[in-house]
């Protein structure tokens, strides 16, 4: 069956760091895959996308990487701040005209 | 903000009540999407329109049902209402379909005694 899994254990880092996140994926041929933050009782909000035929993308700090080979996206956030704590879901296009997201990880910045 | 609003915000009921809730798209978008997010499931896709017709359906139950109106608006019906039923309920809109970035309203906070 079709499964996206994230680090489901909080990931913490000191400001200034570099935050990496992990998304794997089974059973899936997404054309594309997305990002999202998501802050407590609020709803995602929209980060990067990347296509299946672009290795790396990059928005000010943010960087995400996409191998088809490995199934898996890293998302990295550098120079990290506590205003950066929050959870990050990834989000894949499967089959049957739908996204689906993971379970999300959640950062926290410490000073 | 996002420019999709979501009503009511919070929404307390009891076990095998209806409710509706409802959702008005970003200017100009034409899909709507209803998620369900729950502490042990993550955000679950439910269904999705686009201009005023299905376009595509998760892991919702029989006892749920949404429309698309004419103009755009959406409202996601929950009736039977279990306990289970509790969770934040999420909308979102895309211009058109889901290669497009999806805009998420603030959720409706649904709880069932």
């Amino acid at each position: 069956s079709q499964k996206i899994e994230q680090n489901s254990e909080a990931l913490n880092i000191q400001e200034g760091k570099t935050a990496t996140l992990t998304c794997n994926y089974t059973n899936y041929s997404p054309a594309y895959l997305q990002w999202y933050r998501q802050d407590p009782g609020r709803g995602p909000v929209f980060l990067l996308l990347i296509r299946e035929n672009e290795k790396e993308k990059r928005k000010e700090r943010l960087k995400v990487t996409f191998d088809t080979t490995l199934k898996q996206s890293l998302f990295h956030i550098t120079a990290s701040q506590p205003a950066d704590s929050a959870t990050y879901l990834c989000a894949l296009a499967g089959g049957g005209n739908k996204l689906t997201f993971g379970t999300g990880t959640q950062l926290k910045v410490e000073l | 903000d996002s420019g999709v609003t979501q009503t009511p915000k919070h929404l307390i009921t009891a076990t095998g009540q209806r409710v509706t809730l409802r959702c008005s798209p970003r200017s100009g978008d034409l899909s709507v999407y209803w998620y369900q997010q729950s502490l042990d499931q993550g955000l679950q896709f439910l269904i999705q329109y686009y201009n005023g017709e299905e376009r595509a359906k998760g892991n919702i139950l029989e006892r749920f049902s949404a429309q698309q109106f004419p103009d755009l608006h959406s409202e996601l019906n929950l009736s039977s209402l279990e306990l289970g039923d509790s969770a934040l309920y999420f909308c979102a809109s895309s211009p058109r379909g889901i290669s497009d970035t999806q805009y998420f309203g603030p959720g409706t906070r649904l709880t069932v005694l």
